[in-house]
């Protein structure tokens, strides 16, 4: 969906560096979402917010950080990478009824 | 832990043959949604289904939502091959923070 645009697409990464998936949106939702897709299993939700000033963990937050620039832009760090964070990670925003919209997703592997 | 489990995990059908599959969940909701992935690429939003609703109805889909019984189906009728992707149903629960928490999908082939 060109609306909800991912950079990097791909990254190759060693164990220990820091890496930031930045996302931008136009739909102008406030709502916000980070997940990881990981083969045979469904998404996971890291982090998602709400508004600028509403940053909440999600269920697999460990590892993980994350910064509301503004209201269209979300970006997630991972502090210092590990090996098991290899995913393919996926932004996406959200309507008041939980409508989703994601970005084509960034694949990141961490050597 | 998963909300929401498809049923099958994987299924192969003839072109032109109607695709059913099936998500069951174990806490109340305030809607569903079925969401379809081709590979390696972002989840698309095909139908949302609120908890007082039974069926709905969106071009070659037909969702139908059991809340008795915490499930959901999703039928595509006259398949085409274009509907080959993953396809996951969300649900977004009653209490607590507005989320989806995704189940783990059903692999749909549709063979020419």
């Amino acid at each position: 969906d060109a609306d909800v645009t991912q950079t990097p697409r791909n990254r190759i990464t060693k164990t220990g560096k820091r890496i930031m998936l930045e996302c931008s949106q136009t739909k102008g939702h406030d709502r916000m979402y980070w997940y990881r897709q990981d083969p045979g299993l469904g998404l996971r939700l890291i982090y998602y917010s709400f508004d600028v000033k509403d940053i909440n963990k999600g269920e697999i937050s460990d590892g993980y950080s994350v910064s509301r620039q503004a209201q269209a832009k979300f970006s997630l760090s991972l502090e210092s990478a590990i090996p098991n964070q290899t995913a393919l990670y996926f932004c996406a925003t959200g309507t008041s009824y939980n409508e989703q919209f994601f970005g084509p997703g960034t694949r990141l592997t961490v050597l | 832990s998963q909300q929401g489990e498809e049923d099958p995990q994987a299924l192969s059908i003839q072109e032109g043959e109607n695709a059913t599959m099936n998500c069951s969940y174990k806490t109340s909701i305030n809607n569903l949604q079925w969401y379809r992935q081709n590979s390696g690429r972002g989840l698309v939003h095909l139908i949302l289904i609120r908890s007082n609703e039974r069926e709905k109805h969106s071009g070659r889909l037909r969702v139908t939502l059991d809340t008795s019984k915490k499930s959901s189906s999703l039928l595509i009728t006259a398949s085409r091959a274009a509907d080959t992707a993953s396809y996951f149903c969300a649900t977004d629960a009653w209490q607590g923070a507005q989320k989806l928490v995704f189940g783990q999908g059903t692999r749909l082939t549709i063979n020419p």
